[in-house]
């Protein structure tokens, strides 16, 4: 089973200023790296796939990167909206697909 | 637009049988995968299988092979237990091949189950 971490647990940051959330495998998993959102309460919702792409709808400051075993999820210019955690997701090797423990992205 | 729509909330003994329904709206599944992943209070989510209906394969994440049956329709999860509580999701997955698929686009909101007696 591939093991994704994702550092830092908790990452504090003002609005306006750019956040970088970092994923590693335990194995490379080629560019099939995907990156969700959670809000509280919510399902979470797919901003990135293979790597860098960003899904349908997704803004621009939202940017994604890496490939083989290191990924960077990358904020630009933080908005209120974005507070929220984040998780990687690998779907390169399985059974199982499996997920990062997230990272959780507050005000400063 | 495709959405996978479920209920809301559940409670279920430890021991018995426990079956979640995705349905979906709009749209046709049947050109996607459908996975369902779990996850409990404070903890990422977690996969526990997938089942493509265009190609009627299902496949399990070995944790739960054997405790675990996926349809097209549902979610069966034997005997909970306590450790079983979390919220279960539905969401579509894009196929890759015909055992196996890419990353979830849509989820559903999600079904709150809670394993007590």
């Amino acid at each position: 089973e591939i093991v994704m971490t994702q550092s830092p647990a908790t990452l504090s940051v003002s609005p306006g200023e750019r956040a970088t959330l970092s994923c590693r495998a335990s194995q490379t998993v080629s560019s099939n790296l995907a990156w969700y959102q959670q809000k509280p309460g919510q399902a979470p919702r797919l901003l990135i796939y293979d790597a860098s792409t960003r899904a349908t709808g997704i803004p621009a400051r939202f940017s994604g990167s890496g490939s083989g075993t290191d990924f960077t999820l990358t904020i630009s210019s933080l908005q209120s909206e974005d507070f929220a955690v984040y998780y990687c997701q690998q779907y390169n090797n399985w059974p199982p697909y499996t997920f990062g423990q997230g990272t959780k992205l507050e005000i400063k | 637009q495709v959405q996978p729509v479920q209920s809301g909330a559940e409670v279920t003994r430890p021991g018995s049988s426990l079956k979640i329904f995705c349905k979906a709206s709009g749209d046709s599944f049947s050109n996607y995968a459908i996975h369902w992943v779990r996850q409990a209070p404070g903890q990422g989510p977690e996969h526990m299988g997938q089942i493509i209906p265009s190609f009627g394969t299902v496949k399990y994440a070995p944790k739960f092979e054997g405790r675990v049956t996926i349809t097209a329709s549902y979610m069966e999860l034997r005997s909970p237990r306590s450790e079983d509580t979390a919220v279960y999701y539905c969401a579509r997955g894009v196929i890759r091949d015909m055992y196996s698929s890419l990353y979830f686009d849509h989820w559903d909101q999600g079904t709150l189950v809670t394993v007590a007696s």
